[in-house]
């Protein structure tokens, strides 16, 4: 079965510090793989999405994730964060090799110190 | 398109009694899923369909739940009867196909007292 990990549940930075938030998943054929973000009191919004191709994604608000095929990683990151960064941040995995069944990592919450 | 839409947005109730929550997906989408989020459990996954015909539900917690999706446009959350450790944020998402992303709906904040 298909699972999620973040290895961080809680981070705290100062603004302009750099940001890396861990994602493994367990499964062992063809995944496609996301980082969404939630605001205080908001629903999830995607951040960027790996399906094929360059294992390095951009995506919105400067934001961008690695995926590492051999370590089963999907790294968030962002070179400085903002006050306004402060969310939780979920990794989820789509498997494209059964039924489309879509599961998330426990969520790590992001708080960037103005 | 006015993305996914839940109702309530917010119920609150009394143990014992019948919940049911609303989700609306996006026009065309084919896959609907209901998630439940506390700080316990973090986003879980109860049950998803796919073409209104439920896919899996092994994420239910129990027989108190249950899903239906009548038609393409339509699928509710119920809960009988509800208990106050039902208490969470439930959210709803839709998506095209079995790869793509899924959008969510506004959630629907549970309280039982």
């Amino acid at each position: 079965a298909q699972s999620v990990s973040q290895h961080n549940h809680h981070v705290i930075l100062s603004e302009a510090a750099s940001l890396e938030l861990g994602c493994n998943y367990s499964y062992g054929g063809t995944v496609n793989l996301f980082w969404y973000v939630q605001y205080p009191g908001q629903h999830l919004q995607l951040l960027l999405k790996y399906f094929s191709g360059d294992p390095l994604v951009k995506g919105i608000k400067g934001f961008e994730a690695e995926f590492i095929k051999s370590k089963f990683s999907f790294n968030l990151r962002k070179p400085s964060v903002q006050w306004s960064d402060t969310a939780e941040y979920f990794c989820a995995v789509r498997t494209s090799g059964n039924t489309g069944k879509l599961i998330f990592g426990q969520g790590t919450t992001l708080q960037v110190k103005p | 398109d006015a993305g996914v839409i839940q109702s309530p947005r917010h119920e609150v109730t009394e143990m014992g009694q019948e919940v049911t929550l609303r989700c609306k997906p996006i026009s065309g989408h084919d896959y609907l899923f209901w998630y439940r989020q506390t700080m316990m459990r973090g986003l879980e996954l109860l049950i998803y369909f796919n073409n209104n015909v439920p896919i899996d539900d092994s994420g239910m917690p129990e027989d108190r739940f249950s899903a239906k999706m009548p038609n393409a446009s339509f699928s509710t959350l119920k809960i009988q009867p509800s208990e106050p450790r039902d208490s969470a944020v439930y959210f709803c998402a839709s998506s095209l196909e079995r790869v793509t992303e899924a959008f969510f709906g506004q959630g629907t904040r549970l309280t039982v007292v």
